[in-house]
Formats: structure tokens, sequence, C-alpha cells
């Protein structure tokens, strides 16, 4: 079962404008950690924020803020004020509570492309 | 700064032949580190988890055999695919996480820059 759900492909966004992609995950786990990460076209993975299950108020890093509705299962991720360097790849992540073999797997989403347009 | 160093970043070799790919952690010390295999426009999809000082776990459907991971030191994974085939040409990114501070869970991975493998 898909544990990570990203259902954008791909989104636009006007320079300047905010924008919110997508991301509900599946888990019987209390204790998770979910991730957000840009891939531009290099290839390289950034970290830009993270949002734990059991964290009061939404997670915020900058422009990035994470919408955490943990009833729905949804972390959807709010770019502001895009700019044009916010082209990408955007990846959802999820680590979950350590399995018997005591590793925390971290289990990413598909994937959405955004292109912000000036 | 990049915490975690891949290298190369790009390599091309023959059908047939082995390619080693290096993962160093910068200034801590990882006892895990994690590859990551990734088709163009798709996902990350984790091959193994490499375990200093003892043998890698592998994900369901990689075969151990072919994709060889040894974990010799606290700083340093490598990653041999042996026997190259055209349908191994990928993007390899590894990562590891750097140790929390106290019980801190939200420490992320951080990656490497990747390896672009071309088998030809």
């Amino acid at each position: 079962a898909q544990k990570i759900t990203q259902t954008q492909p791909g989104m636009f966004v006007q320079e300047k404008e905010a924008v919110t992609l997508d991301c509900t995950y599946d888990t019987s786990d209390p204790s998770y950690g979910l991730f957000w990460y840009k891939q531009p076209s290099s290839g390289e993975m950034i970290f830009l924020i993270y949002q734990g299950s059991y964290d009061q108020q939404n997670a915020t890093e900058g422009r990035y803020s994470l919408n955490f509705q943990k009833a729905r299962k949804s972390a959807n991720l709010v770019i502001s004020a895009s700019q044009l360097g916010d082209s990408a790849m955007y990846f959802c992540a999820m680590r979950e509570a350590p399995n018997s073999g005591g590793y925390q797997k971290v289990t990413f989403g598909t994937g959405t492309k955004l292109q912000v347009i000036p | 700064g990049a915490v975690v160093s891949q290298h190369p970043s790009r390599v091309i070799c023959k059908s047939g032949t082995s390619v080693k790919i290096e993962c160093r952690s910068l200034d801590f010390q990882a006892t895990t580190m994690f590859w990551y295999r990734q088709f163009p426009k798709k996902s990350l999809m984790l091959m193994a988890t490499s375990n200093e000082g003892s043998k890698a776990t592998y994900e369901q459907g990689v075969e151990k055999d072919k994709f060889l991971i040894n974990h010799a030191s606290l700083t340093l994974s490598t990653l041999t695919v042996t026997s190259a085939h055209p349908e191994d040409s990928s993007f390899y990114i590894c990562s590891a996480r750097v140790p929390p501070a106290g019980t801190a869970n939200n420490s992320p991975l951080h990656f490497g820059n990747g390896t672009r493998l071309t088998v030809t």
C-alpha cells in the first residue's frame, strides 16, 4: 500500500504568489515524522522542513510552512512568495517508528514538479 | 554546507564492468547510511541500509550480489554495481542522518549529490 501520496504530478505558480503542494500519508504508528525535500534539476536533495507527529504547531521555515492536519493524515507544503528558483521537484517523505530491526525507514512520495512562471 | 559527499557525480561504463560509488559523511559519524535509486521522473526507492561493521540490509527485490555495499568505517559507505548492464543505468543517491541531539527525532536525512550511472 502506498504510504505517501502526492496527487499533483505538476503545478504552476505565478512568481510572488503562494502555492500549496499536497501530501497525504498512511501509517498506524503513533510516532512518525514528515519531511519535505526539494530536488532541482541538478539532482541533489535539499531538506526543507520537518513536522513531528506529536508537534502541536505547524512547522515553518522561512517561506516554507507545513499545513499539518493529523486527523486527515495530510501534510501539505505551502511556499509563500514563490521565486523562480523554487522551480524543482518536491518530495514528501515519512519516517516511521523503528521496525523490528531497529531501522527507521524513510519513504518518499512520487513528487510534484513545480514550475514558477515569471 | 554539504554534510554528505558522494563520488563520482557521473560515470559511464561498459556493460559487464563494475562501478564503485562512495558516500562519505563529513564532520560526523554515520553508523547507518541509506542507498536510494531514482529512475527518471520517479521517486526515490530505498535499496539498502548500510550498517558500519555489519552486513547491509537490503530491501525486497534488490539483488545483494549485484549491489554490493561495504560500510568499512564510520564515515564511508560504498556501493558497487557489479557486472553492470544497461538496465542498471539510473541515478543513485546516498544519505545519512546527522545524529540527533538528546531524544530529538527530527534530524532529517542529508543526501549526497547523487551519481548518474550510464551503462553502455
